[in-house]
């Protein structure tokens, strides 16, 4: 059964780094891509990057300067790490795993950007 | 970057009436190998989104056949057939044809 689980602080000060963990079961991640798609509160979602099977990533052109994504196949995780977090980065982080025709989603986690 | 349009709908639509969702993109998703690169899905309140549509057209495992996908390369529909309370939710399109994968604005739908 193929599970996504993202982990990370609910809370972070402006202007620090948020770090995130999407922690997979059910399948190997030098087999599929696993992507980073966020929502703010009640609104849209935006797609924030890919890590790909084989290593590489893509970004969002409008994320890219504060964003990387990396790996740990071995733990089968994906990390999400972003600098100088505003207030406007407040919202629900997801993983996700697209494949053909079953897009898998984490449950999503929570982070809000506050002093 | 794609841009991914879309229409509203005039809520609350009375349950058991039909209901079509417009996306339109900046750029056609009609690919070479005769595929159009657009999924659909729906986001309940509180819940992560599902996939209902992909390949513009074929619907997800397990998802209604009140369901149905349509479109050109670059204007698409989601139409819902006799709509439940269980349809209740943000609908969104996205491209995957190209990076960075977009998405559009969401349109609600409320049931009366």
């Amino acid at each position: 059964q193929v599970q996504l689980k993202e982990s990370g602080p609910g809370l972070v000060q402006p202007s620090q780094t948020l770090s995130l963990t999407c922690t997979v079961s059910g399948f190997s991640l030098t087999s599929y891509n696993v992507h980073w798609v966020r929502q703010p509160p009640g609104k849209g979602l935006e797609w924030m990057g890919r890590m790909r099977y084989n290593g590489d990533t893509s970004y969002n052109s409008a994320l890219k300067s504060r964003l990387s994504i990396s790996r740990d196949t071995s733990k089968n995780q994906v990390f999400l790490k972003m600098n100088s977090l505003q207030t406007d980065d407040t919202g629900t982080y997801y993983c996700t795993r697209p494949t053909e025709g079953i897009v898998d989603w984490g449950q999503g986690v929570m982070v809000t950007v506050s002093s | 970057d794609i841009v991914m349009t879309q229409g509203a709908l005039p809520n609350p639509v009375p349950s058991g009436e039909s209901a079509s969702i417009t996306c339109q993109s900046s750029k056609s998703l009609l690919h070479s190998n005769g595929k159009t690169y657009l999924n659909w899905y729906l986001q309940r309140p509180g819940q992560s989104p599902q996939l209902l549509i992909y390949w513009m057209s074929t619907r997800a495992s397990g998802v209604s056949d009140r369901f149905s996908g349509s479109g050109s390369g670059t204007d698409f529909t989601l139409k819902i057939s006799s709509v439940e309370a269980e349809d209740v939710g943000v609908y969104y399109c996205q491209q995957f044809l190209e990076y960075p994968r977009t998405f559009g604005s969401g349109t609600k739908l409320e049931i009366k």
